[in-house]
Parts: C-alpha cells; sequence; structure tokens
C-alpha cells in the first residue's frame, strides 16, 4: 500500500463496549506506534513496537487497552469497557529503524 | 509524558512573514523531528535533524539544534495561509534500542492572508 491505513476512521461506541481498531503499516517498516490525541491536545504515547522485540507499552492508560502486532505486520489497539473518557482520535505510525514516522489518518472514537 | 516542549503555544502572523517555533526537551537525544499536522488527524513529518548536526534546511524550512541547551528551532519563511497547522516536535532518546517517539504538545500556528 501506499501509506499506513487506520480502520475505522470513525467509531461511535455505547459506554462499556469493547472497540477494536486496526493499523496497516507500510511494508517493510519495523517500528509501529498508537498514539491518542484529545481534542487540542498533543499526542499522547500508548505503545511502541520494534521488530520482534517486547513493546513498550509505558503509555497504555489503564488494562483496559491492550495492543498487539504480529511481526511486522497489521496492528488492532483494543479498548475494553469503553469510558466517555476514551473518546479522541487514536493515530497509528510506522517508520523504519531510526527514521521518520509515517502516520495513518486516524480512528476518530467518540463513547456516548 | 511529554518530552518536548513548543513554544509559543499559539503563533499568528501575516502572509509573507516568518514564523519561529521553539521546542526544548530534557534527555539525551538521537534526533529530533519536526511534523506538521492538518485538521487533527494525520501528522505529516516535516525534517529530522540528528544530535550531531547544527543546522539543517528544506524549501522555506529551517531547523536548528543546540543539544548543550536541549533545544531546537523550526523557521518557516515568507510564510503562506496554506502554513496554517499544528506544528509538533518529537525525539528519539539516545542509546539501546529503543526508539520511543515522544511527541511535544505543539504550536498552533494561523497564517492570516
Amino acid at each position: 500500500g501506499a501509506g499506513v491505513s487506520q480502520s475505522p476512521s470513525n467509531k461511535v461506541t455505547e459506554k462499556g463496549k469493547d472497540v477494536e481498531l486496526r493499523c496497516d503499516p507500510i511494508s517493510g517498516h519495523t517500528a509501529l506506534y498508537w498514539y491518542r490525541q484529545r481534542l487540542g491536545q498533543g499526542l499522547e504515547f500508548l505503545i511502541y513496537f520494534q521488530g520482534n522485540s517486547a513493546p513498550d507499552k509505558s503509555g497504555l492508560p489503564s488494562d483496559r487497552f491492550s495492543a498487539e502486532r504480529t511481526g511486522e505486520s497489521v496492528s488492532t489497539l483494543t479498548i475494553q469497557r469503553t469510558q466517555q473518557e476514551d473518546s479522541a482520535v487514536y493515530l497509528c505510525a510506522s517508520s523504519p529503524y531510526y527514521n521518520e514516522a509515517f502516520f495513518g489518518q486516524g480512528t476518530r472514537l467518540t463513547v456516548v | 509524558s511529554q518530552q518536548g516542549e513548543e513554544d509559543p503555544q499559539a503563533l499568528s502572523i501575516q502572509e509573507g512573514e516568518n514564523a519561529t517555533m521553539n521546542c526544548s526537551y530534557k534527555t539525551s537525544i538521537n534526533n529530533l523531528q519536526w511534523y506538521r499536522q492538518n485538521s487533527g488527524r494525520g501528522l505529516v513529518h516535516l525534517i529530522l535533524i540528528r544530535s550531531n548536526e547544527r543546522e539543517k534546511h528544506s524549501g522555506r524550512l529551517r531547523v536548528t539544534l543546540d543539544t548543550s541547551k536541549k533545544s531546537s528551532s523550526l523557521l518557516i519563511t515568507a510564510s503562506r495561509a496554506a502554513d496554517t497547522a499544528s506544528y509538533f516536535c518529537a525525539t528519539v532518546d539516545s542509546g539501546g534500542s529503543n526508539y520511543k517517539l515522544t511527541f511535544g504538545k505543539g504550536t498552533l500556528l494561523t497564517v492570516n492572508p
């Protein structure tokens, strides 16, 4: 593909439901990142995958949040028992090692 | 946690003027990057400067890096209305194999026609 692809583009869910967000990185990129951005705010680091190394999960805000990545391909971010404060844009990016990151267009999550 | 801190938080200028944004960070870095974001969605990479570099140019963009002061600046010359966006700096810590990319809170630039 030409770039990082995220799906869905928008997601509205009811409080308490689980959601799964998907990220397709650029082929060959070893690094993959997830960030959360609340309205008018900066990017909050969530999790980082680098090749087959153990992921850096230091940014996950609670145990309701988890992410997986199979090898150097697709990643999914799962939020269980969603809360209204989870409403935000979730951004995924991929990168070749020690170089610029390429971002997807994000998933706008709204919890009602 | 935030690594880079941009200054100012918001900047409003007239078309044709130059815009300068600053970024300060706390740790030793491998490189520092600047990104632009339009309409609160995906970010676009602008320029990367490595810790052994002091200045870099790309078109109307000029980035400087002062590792002794742990700071960087982004200069946009001859600004255009289309430059209106949020600008973020991001750092990669030096050492190890962890390439976590940490962003600041951003500067909102408005270029008035």
